[in-house]
């Protein structure tokens, strides 16, 4: 079974910018949750999506945003790119939602913002 | 709200040694608790896990004990390898926060030849 995958794996954008990250989960999950990873800040929850729904939701500003789409596929947007955005973002899936079942990371995506 | 302190690396150690990685948490209810691994330039995997009170998560050598009274999650192994090398994180989920994982800030872990 093919793990979870995030696209594009590294990408430069320029502050001021928006950009658009993926994620595929393992075939049947339906549970996607983000996380940022930073040296400063550690990692940290930006939200979840279960059945196209945002059931969870983090402290970042609302220039993050996200969706989930129909085939459990996620994308995260981040408009208005800052310095501060440069961070490894994490993608994770599972079976469910609700209770606790285990979450599958993928590489993530290396952001630089210039 | 929920948190979770892990001790700060790095950590060296030589090959064969005993590893022992602190963690406490904070936790309203009865939090789910977990050690990840991250290698570098890959994702986390899970290593271990707990779910309840006294239970002892175990994996490729490494365990780590739930202990409400003293709301610690601490990893061991008892021989470390070079392999091991890695950033190690305590983390937490509350009963009802689905997929929401609370890191710790991670301790890396070097192992010498």
């Amino acid at each position: 079974k093919a793990g979870v995958t995030q696209t594009p794996r590294y990408l430069i954008k320029t502050r001021g910018q928006q950009v658009t990250l993926s994620c595929s989960p393992i075939s049947g999950h339906r549970s996607v949750s983000w996380y940022q990873q930073t040296p400063g800040q550690g990692l940290q929850f930006l939200f979840e999506y279960f059945s196209e729904t945002q059931r969870n939701k983090g402290n970042f500003p609302g220039r993050f945003s996200g969706r989930q789409f129909s085939n459990s596929r996620s994308e995260m947007n981040v408009s208005t790119l800052e310095l501060g955005d440069s961070a490894l973002y994490l993608c994770a899936s599972s079976l469910e939602g609700t209770g606790w079942y285990e979450q599958y990371f993928g590489p993530g995506t290396r952001l630089t913002v210039t | 709200g929920d948190s979770v302190t892990q001790m700060e690396g790095p950590v060296t150690l030589s090959e064969e040694a005993f590893l022992t990685i602190n963690c406490t948490y904070t936790a309203t209810g009865y939090p789910s608790l977990f050690w990840y691994v991250q290698y570098p330039g890959e994702g986390l995997q899970l290593l271990l896990k707990a779910t309840k009170a006294d239970d002892k998560g175990s994996n490729k050598g490494f365990e780590a004990t739930y202990r409400k009274e003293t709301t610690s999650f601490h990893l061991e192994k008892g021989s470390v390898q070079v392999s091991d090398s890695a950033v190690y994180f305590c983390a937490l989920t509350g009963g009802n926060q689905g997929g929401k994982l609370i890191f710790g800030q991670g301790t890396e872990l070097s192992v010498k030849p």
